[in-house]
């Protein structure tokens, strides 16, 4: 069964600093999508980033990047450059493969930026 | 362009009724999926329809059930509520041509009394 596992409940991060979200999944696809969504505490739940399976590459969008290890089954997020707006629930969630549209999420790990 | 759109944002209910969640998809997408998300919890996939067709569901009770619109729109019912529904629904929407990434709405607080 597919599976996302967040270790870290919570995390501090001094402002302008950076920070790394820890995320492993487990699945036996070849090809899934895995993404990090960001939900404030205004609830909504906001698009951070996306890598593929088979993206050689990791993906970065601004100041967020996804530190993608296949083998190891990882796929961490790593925020640079910490701002006190980026307090907030961080989800991990992986797209099933092989034409399958469900997505599951992790447990989240609630970030506080300190000043 | 309007994003998702849920309604209503929130909702009281008493255990035992009836509810029905509703949802609009960004235009031209033609994928939604329904969340449960408890207070201090990941969210929980509960369905996903594409075409009008279920292409998903999560382990959830009978209880639980959806459709979806020939305009894309979808409803999530849910029947015999019990204290453990309460929670925030999210409805998401997709594209295929956007690595499915999921576009949320603001979701719909459910209290069941």
């Amino acid at each position: 069964a597919q599976k996302i596992t967040q270790t870290q409940p919570g995390m501090f991060v001094q402002e302008k600093e950076a920070v790394t979200l820890d995320c492993t999944y487990d699945t036996s696809d070849q090809s899934y999508g895995l993404f990090w969504y960001k939900q404030p505490s205004s609830g909504e739940m906001i698009f951070l980033i996306y890598q593929g399976s088979y993206d050689e590459q990791n993906a970065t969008e601004g100041r967020y990047s996804l530190n993608f290890q296949k083998a190891r089954k990882s796929a961490n997020l790593v925020i640079s450059a910490s701002q006190l707006g980026d307090s907030a629930m961080y989800f991990c969630a992986m797209r099933e493969g092989n034409g399958g549209f469900k997505t599951i999420f992790g447990a989240g790990t609630r970030l506080f930026v300190k000043a | 362009d309007a994003g998702v759109t849920q309604s209503p944002t929130h909702l009281i209910k008493t255990r035992g009724q009836q509810v029905t969640l509703r949802c609009s998809p960004i235009s031209g997408h033609k994928s939604v999926s329904w969340y449960q998300q408890v207070l201090g919890q990941g969210p929980q996939f509960i369905f996903q329809y594409y075409e009008k067709e279920e292409r998903g569901r999560g382990n959830f009770p009978d209880r639980f059930s959806a459709r979806q619109f020939p305009n894309y729109s979808s409803e999530l019912n849910v029947n015999a509520l019990l204290l453990g529904d309460s929670a925030l629904y999210l409805c998401a929407s997709s594209s295929p041509f956007a690595n499915e990434k999921l576009f949320f709405g603001s979701g719909t607080q459910l209290s069941v009394l």
